[in-house]
């Protein structure tokens, strides 16, 4: 039902780029690609959106393939504040009104 | 900007009793939203509102659950005659928009165990 796939874990190295892949094969051509993050014992806070196009924001850079089956989050200089677990939401029309969450990808940063 | 707040954070409470968790959303933000969720897990659609009207509810939402939102400001999530499957986080959140591309703003959420 997430129609997101995403690896269950990843580690980075503190001050090192990050590349958070996802796979999004069934995506339809008005799903916007969502990004939110989870910090422990927090809740979900957005991170970048986008449609087609690359985005970036202040916290992180979205890369999508040409055919947007697939999409990267990139954050730039890994921090210890950015262990979190990550998740890639698909929402458009055909998916209600809510965001649908898989288990995300559970980031860890060494120092 | 308060953000979303939600009340209170944590909750012991006995099998069977009953729990009522609060929630404030950004002002002015019209929809508000609730999630549940377990550990190890993504959060799970619930239930939302479109200011005071409650348009969806998910199939997780039993019928000792009931969410309100009176007057289309904060909102009350009540759980009826708690059981242990119920431990969870319960997060809200406000979107201030209808239409995609939708941010939802989440709270810190209230973590509730039944003993």
């Amino acid at each position: 039902d997430a129609k997101t796939t995403q690896p269950n874990s990843m580690e980075s190295n503190e001050e090192e780029p990050v590349h958070l892949p996802c796979n999004h094969s069934t995506i339809s051509g008005t799903d916007y690609i969502h990004w939110y993050r989870q910090l422990p014992s927090q809740g979900p806070e957005y991170v970048i959106h986008g449609l087609t196009s690359n985005v970036n924001n202040r916290m992180a850079s979205l890369a999508i393939a040409e055919d947007r089956k697939s999409s990267t989050l990139i954050l730039h200089r890994a921090t210890l504040r950015d262990a979190a677990v990550y998740y890639c939401i698909l929402r458009g029309y055909n998916y209600g009104q809510n965001f649908v969450f898989g288990p995300g990808t559970r980031l860890s940063v060494l120092p | 900007d308060t953000g979303v707040s939600q009340n209170p954070r944590h909750k012991i409470t006995k099998r069977g009793q009953n729990v009522t968790f609060r929630c404030d959303p950004i002002s002015e933000h019209n929809r508000l939203y609730w999630y549940r969720q377990t550990l190890g897990q993504g959060p799970e659609f619930l239930t939302y509102f479109q200011n005071e009207a409650q348009l969806e509810k998910s199939r997780l939402l039993s019928d000792r659950f009931s969410a309100e939102r009176p007057k289309g400001s904060f909102s009350t999530l009540e759980i009826q005659r708690t059981e242990q499957g119920d431990s969870a986080m319960y997060l809200c959140a406000s979107s201030p928009r209808r239409f995609e591309p939708e941010t939802q703003y989440f709270g810190p959420g209230t973590r509730l165990l039944v003993l």
